[in-house]
């Protein structure tokens, strides 16, 4: 069964805090995107990794093929951080069509 | 540059009428995504069109959603008859369509169902 896990589903944290979302993810998928969706529904595109790490800003985030496991991280959290992150699995036998993680929902408090 | 648009931003209906939801996906980008998001819920994949193939439908979840993409470009999703369940916002996403390349999403569509 193709699946990706995401935890925690909720996470709270204090301005300033490091922040870690993780996922994993089964056999058959070939990459994975994180997202960042706001309250209003649009969705963001963050990253998309098939190995290795990526940086953007204040985000990092890694994978590792062998554990089939990707971690997003959020340095110097702010507020504006808030919202939820999604990971979703680039699944190689589907045209590429994505399987979504349940996604994290985070709140950075002042 | 321009990135994926759509339109309307929100659609209130009645019960029972027809909708159809617009997406314009970057250009030159020959993939093209349909999902939607219900209240409280994951996304949902309905339809995935890729340059001249044969979309695939199997996300569809009833055979009054309907998608059409004319020219590889513009892509227009048909409900028909609506209801109260298919009340979700949706989203469109494109891409190069090559091997694990990047979707970029639209802003979605707000569809209410009254």
């Amino acid at each position: 069964k193709n699946e990706v896990e995401q935890s925690p589903q909720n996470l709270t944290a204090q301005e300033g805090e490091f922040i870690t979302i993780n996922c994993s993810y089964s056999v058959g998928i070939s990459a994975l995107h994180w997202l960042q969706q706001h309250p209003g529904g649009g969705i963001v595109s963050l990253f998309m990794l098939s190995s290795g790490k990526k940086k953007h800003g204040r985000l990092i985030a890694t994978i590792n093929i062998q554990e089939k496991h990707s971690s997003l991280h959020i340095t110097a959290s702010h507020p504006r951080d808030s919202a939820v992150y999604i990971c979703a699995g680039v699944f190689m036998d589907s045209n590429y069509q994505l399987i979504w993680g349940a996604g994290t929902k985070l709140i950075i408090k002042p | 540059g321009a990135g994926v648009s759509q339109s309307p931003s929100n659609k209130v209906t009645e019960k029972g009428k027809d909708v159809e939801l617009r997406c314009d996906p970057i250009s030159g980008h020959t993939a093209l995504y349909w999902y939607r998001q219900s209240l409280g819920q994951g996304l949902e994949f309905l339809i995935y069109f890729q340059g001249n193939s044969a979309p695939d439908k199997s996300g569809l979840p009833s055979d009054r959603f309907s998608a059409e993409r004319t020219g590889g470009s513009v892509s227009t999703l048909t409900i028909q008859r609506t209801q109260q369940e298919d009340s979700a916002v949706y989203l469109c996403a494109s891409s190069s369509g090559l091997a694990n390349y990047e979707q970029y999403f639209g802003p979605g569509t707000r569809l209410t169902v009254t």
